[in-house]
């Protein structure tokens, strides 16, 4: 089946500091993967559609610059967080659909702790 | 319309019981109706999915009731186990190109020993 991989799981670093997390889509192909950020006891918020080869689109009250997104081949979509604030701590979460496949597999998740 | 509503918000169920989860959705270009489990610490898994030209689907203990002509949908966990405890998250999308994922607000299920 459609496996996505992301790292780090966890990761805590500096405020001020910038973090990078990737996201690979490991036996299939994908155009097209998705950001998410979650709270605490809350559903996934939509952050980005990051498309390969071009840019992404951010949703309304994401802040672009901060949250940068690049997919650079079909397999890998990275989120690097610039100058991180505690603020920006929470789960992060990506996912990915193969192509001609309807299904949507999500990554583990990266815990960002800003301290 | 975008939106799909989900309840309840919270739910406890003794073991052996059934939990039931309900959604609702407003648009009806949504053509794939997912649900996700999702344990503390992990991202969310595909449980059980449906289309909307079937009233059912069942995989396991888990089933899927969808009434297309009220916009609702609903998840069915029988003979429910202390490992179902998890938050559990209906979605829906437009299965024709890349479109995003709309999630329900999530229900924290726990199952009673």
């Amino acid at each position: 089946g459609a496996v996505v991989s992301q790292h780090p799981s966890r990761v805590i670093c500096k405020s001020g500091t910038s973090v990078k997390i990737e996201c690979r889509s490991l036996d299939f192909q994908a155009t097209t993967m998705f950001w998410y950020r979650q709270f605490p006891k809350q559903s996934l918020m939509l952050m980005a559609t990051s498309n390969e080869g071009s840019k992404a689109t951010y949703e309304q009250g994401v802040e672009k610059d901060k949250f940068l997104i690049n997919h650079a081949s079909l397999t890998l979509s990275t989120l690097t967080v610039t100058s991180a604030h505690p603020e920006d701590s929470s789960f992060y979460i990506c996912s990915a659909r193969a192509q001609f496949n309807y299904g949507y597999t999500f990554g583990s998740g990266t815990r960002l702790t800003v301290v | 319309q975008q939106q799909v509503k989900q309840s309840p918000q919270s739910l406890i169920v003794q073991k052996g019981g059934i939990s039931i989860i309900n959604c609702a959705y407003e648009n009806t270009a949504f053509d794939y109706f997912p649900w996700y489990q999702q344990f503390p610490g992990k991202g969310p898994a595909l449980l059980i999915a449906i289309r909307p030209d079937v009233s059912e689907k069942k995989e396991g203990r888990f089933t899927i009731s969808f009434n297309k002509s009220a916009k609702q949908f609903s998840l069915h966990i029988m003979d429910s186990q202390p490992g179902d405890s998890a938050t559990y998250f209906c979605a829906a999308y437009v299965g024709r190109g890349a479109q995003k994922l709309v999630f329900g607000q999530g229900t924290r299920l726990t199952i009673n020993p």
